[in-house]
């Protein structure tokens, strides 16, 4: 199983940015998938799920509504489009499978995203 | 939401020893349960326990998770060196979000 993250980037305050998480190694359909991110020197934080099919997406409070979290069948490819852009955004941002009811069972390692001006 | 609080912030303890680590919900958990990983610098996070009790894959039996209601517990027997990392718990189970406790720090004494 692997997952690899791309797409961080430095960014002004209010501005986008899409990241991606390539995976391979697994039934991309068959599990969901997270985004968890970490700011500098501090813990993680659970930022939003995708179900298997794409269907269901759940966020947390912070991002509800700036975020939007989605998935390509044909690439095995999971985003995270992010708008409005904080300085409090500015975290590593890792993707993660779901291997059931929430857990993260294999880990990416991670896109830095700077919410700077 | 849930809050998960862990304790303690440090933990310093010698390779041999045994680590207690704790993890407090603000609420009864109900019928989810609890995950633990640990970080080690520069890298992502490995899940060790889920289900609150089971072991991941690869997990050696040094570790071990307990716990209901509010109160949970990672204990390592018998630390080794490659066991001093950031250790998180997380709630999981049937609906998000899936909130982490703010991390213990196991440190080599």
């Amino acid at each position: 199983v692997q997952l690899v993250e791309s797409g961080g980037a430095v960014v002004q305050p209010g501005r986008s940015l899409r990241l991606s998480c390539a995976t391979s190694g697994f039934t991309f359909n068959f599990f969901g998938l997270h985004w968890v991110r970490q700011a500098p020197g501090k813990g993680l934080e659970w930022v939003a799920v995708i179900s298997p099919d794409g269907d269901k997406k759940d966020y947390s409070d912070a991002v509800r509504g700036r975020f939007t979290i989605s998935k390509d069948k044909s690439k095995d490819t999971l985003y995270l489009q992010m708008k409005s852009l904080r300085p409090e955004d500015t975290a590593v941002y890792f993707c993660a499978k779901d291997g059931g009811g929430g857990i993260g069972d294999f880990w990416g390692q991670g896109t830095l995203v700077t919410v700077s001006s | 939401e849930i809050v998960l609080t862990q304790s303690p912030v440090t933990l310093s303890l010698s390779p041999g020893e045994r680590a207690t680590l704790s993890c407090r919900a603000s609420q009864n958990i109900g019928n989810d349960f609890l995950a633990w990983y640990h970080q080690k610098p520069g890298q992502a996070p490995r899940l060790l326990i889920f289900g609150t009790s089971s072991r991941a894959t690869g997990i050696p039996d040094r570790f071990n998770g307990s716990g209901s209601g509010t109160d949970f517990t990672l204990t390592i027997s018998g630390l080794e060196a490659e066991d001093f990392a950031v250790y998180y718990c997380q709630r999981h189970g049937n609906s998000p979000p899936y909130t982490f406790g703010q991390g213990t720090k196991l440190e080599i004494k």
